[in-house]
């Protein structure tokens, strides 16, 4: 069964890097049959995709994020990273890996991390 | 890029009735790439109806979707309790991106 475990530090200081981790299991992050993707939810407010990246290393962001975005996959861990650089108070978010097999869905969704920007 | 937009905002209904939530997008839709998702409290979004209207595995078939080009939307035939959540449009284009509506919120009346 395939299955997403977001991992992050839960906290980080304005202007810093964060960096999120997402580990799959139940399938390989080199399949052909999939792509993976970063969405954030700011608390009480809607759903914002950051990005994604596909077989090959092929990536797509959302381009407000752009410039302080890099996703990457691990092939040896059998993960996908997300790092965010610059971060204020407004990158203050649930952070969501998820995975698609087609048609531009995401099917299975990680439960989730909550990421905190303060000093 | 692709605007969704979303409504009603807040849908006031009962179990047992009919909900019909829309959404419309800016610029017409690829290959009708759009995805409908159910969110609850404290909970990842679950994926609903994916190309417009195929149900997801183990989505009831009270679900359905429907529409093409710009106008899309959500039918539920008769809400069962479980059906109070929020729901997200979602829309997959050509060049990669992606954007969700604001959603609509399905509340007990």
């Amino acid at each position: 069964q395939l299955q997403l475990q977001e991992s992050g530090p839960g906290l980080v200081k304005p202007s810093e890097t964060l960096s999120l981790t997402c580990a799959v299991s139940g399938a390989s992050i080199s399949s052909t049959d999939y792509y993976w993707g970063w969405i954030r939810q700011p608390p009480g407010k809607g759903l914002e995709w950051i990005g994604s990246i596909y077989y090959g290393g092929s990536t797509y962001y959302n381009p407000s994020l752009k410039s302080r975005v890099t996703i990457s996959v691990d092939t040896s861990k059998n993960q996908f990273s997300l790092k965010l650089s610059s971060v204020t108070a407004a990158d203050t978010a649930v952070y969501y890996c998820a995975i698609s097999s087609g048609w531009g869905a995401f099917d299975i969704w990680g439960q989730g991390t909550m990421l905190t920007v303060s000093s | 890029e692709i605007v969704l937009t979303q409504s009603p905002g807040t849908l006031s209904l009962s179990p047992g009735e009919r909900a019909t939530l829309s959404c419309r997008a800016s610029q017409s839709v690829t290959s009708s790439y759009l995805a409908w998702y159910q969110q609850k409290p404290g909970q990842a979004p679950r994926l609903l109806i994916y190309g417009a209207s195929s149900r997801a595995t183990g989505i009831p078939d009270r679900f359905s979707g429907s529409g093409s080009g710009t106008d899309f939307t959500l039918t539920i035939r008769r809400l069962e309790p479980e059906d109070f959540a929020v729901y997200y449009c979602q829309q997959y284009g050509s060049s990669g991106g992606v954007t969700f509506g604001p959603g609509t919120k399905v509340d007990i009346k």
